[in-house]
């Protein structure tokens, strides 16, 4: 089944411990992508990569690194995480850099930051 | 800048009622047009899609109209199911650039 999976699903952490939400897909795809959904917001892409080791920022990438060491792989790392990255996180995935593509999304990861 | 404005919501309707969701843009050039629904606890899926002018995209009984002349795409739904219920988000790329711009989400609720 092609699928975007994520973990984990839900998370609650302090303020400064580094964490990392891994994403993972089984369609070959390129292109993939992190965003952040919250009350009122909407959807914000916070970094995508067009391929292996081409990664790149987007909206808010304020916090957040990535890495794209795999194809089927994208982790998400928050290296010192704050209360304002409390939110609600997806990963996504499409076959390449065209946006016509469908992009097919995680389940979402819910992280709480006290 | 590239922005998606939808209605706000949530929109409350009775099964078997009609259905629309506005969403207007504003994209340099003629970008594609995306409707992505997101079923409670889930992540989005695409719905539908429109790549230009007048073009109509469907899928499950939803419709919508690419219209340039509006700059809108806004979604149809001739007789919804407590099914539907779910965040409906308008979504657009344009021509040559490789990310999504989204709207904020318009909850649609269906009581029986």
């Amino acid at each position: 089944e092609a699928q975007v999976t994520q973990n984990p699903r839900y998370l609650i952490t302090v303020t400064g411990k580094k964490l990392t939400v891994t994403c993972s897909q089984n369609m070959n795809h390129e292109y993939m992508s992190w965003y952040r959904q919250d009350p009122g917001l909407g959807l914000r892409q916070i970094y995508y990569s067009m391929n292996v080791e081409v990664t790149d920022k987007g909206d808010v990438p304020e916090g957040y690194k990535v890495s794209r060491k795999e194809k089927r792989n994208f982790p998400l790392i928050l290296e010192s995480p704050s209360p304002n990255q409390t939110s609600l996180y997806f990963c996504a995935s499409r076959q390449n850099r065209d946006a016509y593509y469908e992009q097919y999304f995680g389940p979402g990861t819910r992280l709480t930051v006290t | 800048g590239n922005s998606v404005t939808q209605m706000e919501g949530p929109v409350t309707l009775s099964e078997e009622a009609f259905l629309t969701i506005n969403c207007t843009y504003t994209a340099t050039g003629y970008p594609s047009l995306f409707w992505y629904v997101q079923y409670p606890g889930e992540g989005l899926q695409l719905l539908l899609k429109a790549t230009k002018a007048d073009d109509k995209g469907s899928n499950k009984g939803f419709e919508a109209t690419y219209r340039k002349e509006t700059t809108s795409f806004h979604l149809e739904k001739g007789s919804v199911q407590v099914s539907d219920s779910a965040v409906y988000f308008c979504a657009l790329s344009p021509l040559g650039y490789s990310t999504l711009t989204f709207g904020k989400g318009t909850m649609l609720l269906v009581s029986p």
